[in-house]
């Protein structure tokens, strides 16, 4: 079956342009996690979704980043003014239930955002 | 707050021999423990998980890991090294106690197994 899916897979952005991120996850799929891996590190949480609800936002790092799952499948990660700090891989993951936090996630290929 | 540690940046291993990844946590409740591995070019996926239960836990490809509440400890083990096991291992922690789904990764371990 299809596993979780992003766009684009990879996005130049010139300092001070928005940018969207697409993730599609495994169809099913209750939760939805976003997160930033910076080179050489492991990712970092930023969101957190069950279903629509956005439930942990705590891991954004500033008010420029927003997300959204609307209906409750494909979320979009949007950073606004875009920061040369902001260059990082974005990961987005997805597991089957939204009620144990001992299922393992599934994970996209990332979408590599460079910053010029 | 949660924490984890993987201690060694890279480990070097003969193909044949066993190796270990090292690992420990920092949580104030419970921890699910969770080992995944990224080849290049490639998504994490999923090895293997500890959330209650026998200590010793069994994975994909061979590999496993034992839980030590005593240490805070969750290293990944194989008995024999593979070639293909070159990949970098990240360990990673949730709270069990919260009810919340908030991941703590750890910086990651490279692992080379030479043949």
């Amino acid at each position: 079956g299809a596993g979780v899916s992003q766009s684009p897979r990879y996005k130049v952005a010139k300092r001070g342009q928005d940018v969207a991120l697409r993730c599609d996850p495994i169809s099913g799929h209750v939760s939805l996690f976003w997160y930033q891996q910076a080179l050489g590190q492991g990712p970092e949480f930023l969101t957190y979704f069950q279903n629509e609800a956005q439930l942990d936002k705590s891991g954004l790092p500033s008010d420029r980043f927003f997300a959204e799952r609307p209906e409750g499948s494909v979320s979009t990660l949007k950073i606004q003014r875009t920061q040369q700090e902001d260059s990082a891989v974005y990961l987005c993951a997805s597991s089957l239930t939204g009620t144990s936090g001992g299922n393992e996630q599934f994970f996209g290929p990332g979408t590599r955002l460079t910053v010029l | 707050a949660q924490s984890v540690a993987q201690p060694e940046d890279q480990v070097n291993v003969a193909e044949g021999n066993p190796l270990t990844v090292k690992c420990t946590y920092s949580v104030s409740g419970n921890p699910y423990l969770f080992w995944y591995v990224q080849y290049p070019n490639r998504g994490l996926q999923f090895l293997l998980k500890y959330i209650t239960g026998d200590n010793l836990v069994k994975g994909s490809y061979g590999f496993e890991a034992e839980f030590n509440k005593s240490q805070t400890s969750f290293h990944l083990k194989k008995p024999s090294a593979l070639v293909s096991d070159s990949a970098l291992y990240f360990c990673a922690v949730r709270d069990g106690n919260t009810g919340g789904f908030k991941t703590i990764f750890g910086a990651g371990t490279r692992l080379f197994v030479k043949a």
